[in-house]
């Protein structure tokens, strides 16, 4: 089955620097990569998503990228506000899974003032 | 705004007592999840549901969990007894036929 990694597992940076979190998976017919963004006490955001027929997908502050021959993808976060702090998930889902996901370990993601 | 609801948000009980979570799917969503989230085991499935249909449960201890959807607008997820170690948070999430899995707010449950 599928397996993701997630690196790292926090990550501090300073208001108005950029972040990069990093995942590698290991299906290499996984072809749908989404992101979520886990606030505290509350669930799972998806905030951005790949397929395997894009290599790169911005919307405003935050991009991700996926390099299918090495099997990763990462997400950008630029101009880091205070309210990026959160815990940040990225997942990987195969075509013939349905809707089912494999998510990877988290990172903790703080953004000082 | 279409969102996936879950009740309760909080739940303390005793240990050996029933719980019940409860979760509605987005409408017009066919698959349903269910998670359970501590900060140790991070997110592990624990149930999947496709057109009301489990698919998949091979995450959730059988003898004390179960899971069901009576219906496409309500799932349920039964601890019977539940023990000190079941405390977590469990989520819900429903996905459109496709890819995406949208997560509901999570019932906190604590076990005394």
């Amino acid at each position: 089955g599928e397996n993701v990694e997630q690196h790292p597992s926090t990550l501090s940076v300073q208001e108005g620097d950029s972040a990069v979190i990093k995942c590698t998976y290991s299906d290499s017919a996984s072809n749908y990569f989404p992101w979520y963004k886990q606030e505290l006490g509350k669930g799972p955001q998806l905030i951005i998503d790949i397929r395997s027929n894009v290599g790169e997908k911005k919307d405003q502050r935050i991009a991700v990228t996926l390099n299918k021959t090495a099997k990763h993808f990462s997400l950008h976060i630029t101009e880091t506000q205070p309210e990026d702090s959160a815990v940040y998930f990225c997942a990987a889902s195969e075509a013939n899974a349905g809707n089912m996901l494999t998510f990877g370990g988290g990172t903790r993601l703080m953004v000082k003032p | 705004d279409a969102r996936v609801t879950q009740t309760p948000r909080h739940k303390v009980t005793e240990m050996g007592q029933e719980v019940t979570m409860r979760c509605q799917p987005i409408l017009g969503h066919n698959t349903v999840f269910w998670y359970r989230q501590t900060m140790m085991q991070g997110l592990e499935l624990l149930a999947y549901f496709r057109n009301r249909a489990p698919l998949d449960d091979s995450g959730m201890p059988k003898d004390r969990f179960s899971a069901e959807m009576p219906d496409a607008t309500l799932a349920t997820l039964k601890i019977q007894p539940s023990e000190p170690r079941d405390s977590a948070v469990y989520f819900c999430a429903s996905g459109p036929p496709g890819d995406t899995q949208y997560f509901g707010p999570g019932t906190r449950l604590t076990v005394l």
